[in-house]
Formats: structure tokens, C-alpha cells, sequence
């Protein structure tokens, strides 16, 4: 098993330009997360899905859209990409329907530069 | 909203001494998870604790969980240079089926 995988592992935008993030999971697990990690601000929750077609806002959505169109897949979108959404995104994925209850499994995280 | 704060934010030690991190939330959790990030990595999970005053004990790890369920800790033993990374708390808000709120996060760097 693969686990978590994203795509791409490194990408450089300017301001403006747009991109998909793309999460892969192999465990059949119902949930999965986009975060942002920030020095100093530990892990942001940006968008969460608790089953194929459904998605939900986390704490810090504006300026991200999200998809879950298979179980296995979670996109998370950059429409109009800014310096301040420079950041490391983390994908994550858990099995329990009760979000927070069951562990979770990270990505090995998309590093994202905006200049 | 829910706040998660860890102290210390970073600590430095030597190889043998021990260390401890504290999580504090400003709301009641139904559950704490606790998560280890090496420097580059991505972060991986460690325990969940669910009970209040709940004691939990992973080799050199303990952990515990307040028994108001609003506070929780780490503690290493003896650190060894293999203990260095990030460690963060994480908590889940009792009453409803949430996401987790990640803890700020304490670096601990480890040197012999």
C-alpha cells in the first residue's frame, strides 16, 4: 500500500496563476483533509470531506476550492494564487466516520512557493 | 473558535535528560491525539487518549490527558537524538463529530 500519496511534491506560481493539488489514498478511508503548515502556526485545517461528494470548510477555506469526486481522491484547487498562500500542504486521510476519533494519515506534503 | 496552544514552543536538551510538552485547549475535547513531525517529514501519528485523567505509556513516551479533558502532556525519558522533531497535540471538540484543531507545536532538538 502506497498510503497517502501528492502530486506535485514542489511547484513555484506567480501571482495569479492557478493550480490543482492532487491527494491520493489507498485505505478506502471516508475522511480526508487539506492543511496548510505555516513556521510557527502548526497545521491549518483549509477544507475536509467526510465522504465521496461531500466537502466541507475548515478554518482557514477563502481563496481554495476542493473536490472529491472518487473516495480515493481529494483535489484541492488555487484559483488566483497569492504570496500569502506560500506554504507546505499536507493531505491527510482517516477511517472513522466520527472525524477525530480515528487516527490520521498524512502525505509527504506539496511545498508551494507564490512569488 | 476552538485555540489549541502547546509550551514550550521550542526546547533544547541534552541526550539523557528528560522533556516534557504541555496542550491546552480553550474548550472541553472529546478526545486528544498526539502527532511526531520529523524535520522535512510530514507528521505521524503517536496515541489517542480519550478518558479523562487517562495515563498512557508508549516505551520512553507518557502521556496524559487532564481530567477536565481540556489539557494534556508528553514526556520522554531520557531523550535520545532520535527523539528531535516537532510534536504536536491535536483535539477533537466534545459534542460534536469535528475536525481536529492542531496544537502550535514544540520543536524539541536533542544533542549528545
Amino acid at each position: 500500500n502506497a498510503g497517502v500519496t501528492q502530486t506535485p511534491k514542489f511547484r513555484v506560481l506567480k501571482t495569479g496563476q492557478s493550480m490543482t493539488l492532487l491527494c491520493a489514498q489507498d485505505m478506502n478511508h471516508e475522511y480526508m483533509y487539506w492543511y496548510r503548515q505555516d513556521p510557527g502556526m502548526g497545521l491549518r485545517l483549509i477544507h475536509y470531506s467526510v465522504g465521496e461528494g461531500t466537502t466541507a470548510k475548515g478554518e482557514v477555506p477563502d481563496g481554495y476550492n476542493v473536490s472529491r469526486l472518487k473516495k480515493q481522491n481529494f483535489l484541492l484547487g488555487l484559483e488566483s494564487a497569492a504570496p500569502s498562500q506560500t506554504s507546505v500542504y499536507f493531505c491527510a486521510s482517516s477511517y472513522s466516520w466520527l472525524a477525530g476519533q480515528g487516527e490520521q494519515y498524512f502525505g509527504p506534503g506539496t511545498r508551494l512557493t507564490v512569488t | 473558535g476552538q485555540q489549541v496552544m502547546q509550551i514550550p514552543q521550542y526546547q533544547h536538551v541534552q541526550e539523557g535528560e528528560d522533556f516534557t510538552t504541555y496542550c491546552n485547549s480553550s474548550t472541553t475535547l472529546s478526545n486528544i491525539q498526539w502527532y511526531k513531525q520529523r524535520p522535512g517529514g510530514h507528521p505521524v501519528f503517536l496515541i489517542q487518549l480519550v478518558k479523562s485523567g487517562e495515563v498512557k505509556k508508549q516505551k520512553r513516551l507518557t502521556f496524559q490527558f487532564g481530567e477536565a479533558k481540556k489539557n494534556s502532556s508528553l514526556h520522554i525519558t531520557a531523550t535520545q537524538t532520535t527523539d528531535v522533531g516537532t510534536y504536536f497535540c491535536a483535539g477533537a471538540k466534545a459534542g460534536t463529530a469535528s475536525k481536529l484543531t492542531f496544537g502550535t507545536g514544540t520543536r524539541l532538538q536533542v544533542t549528545l
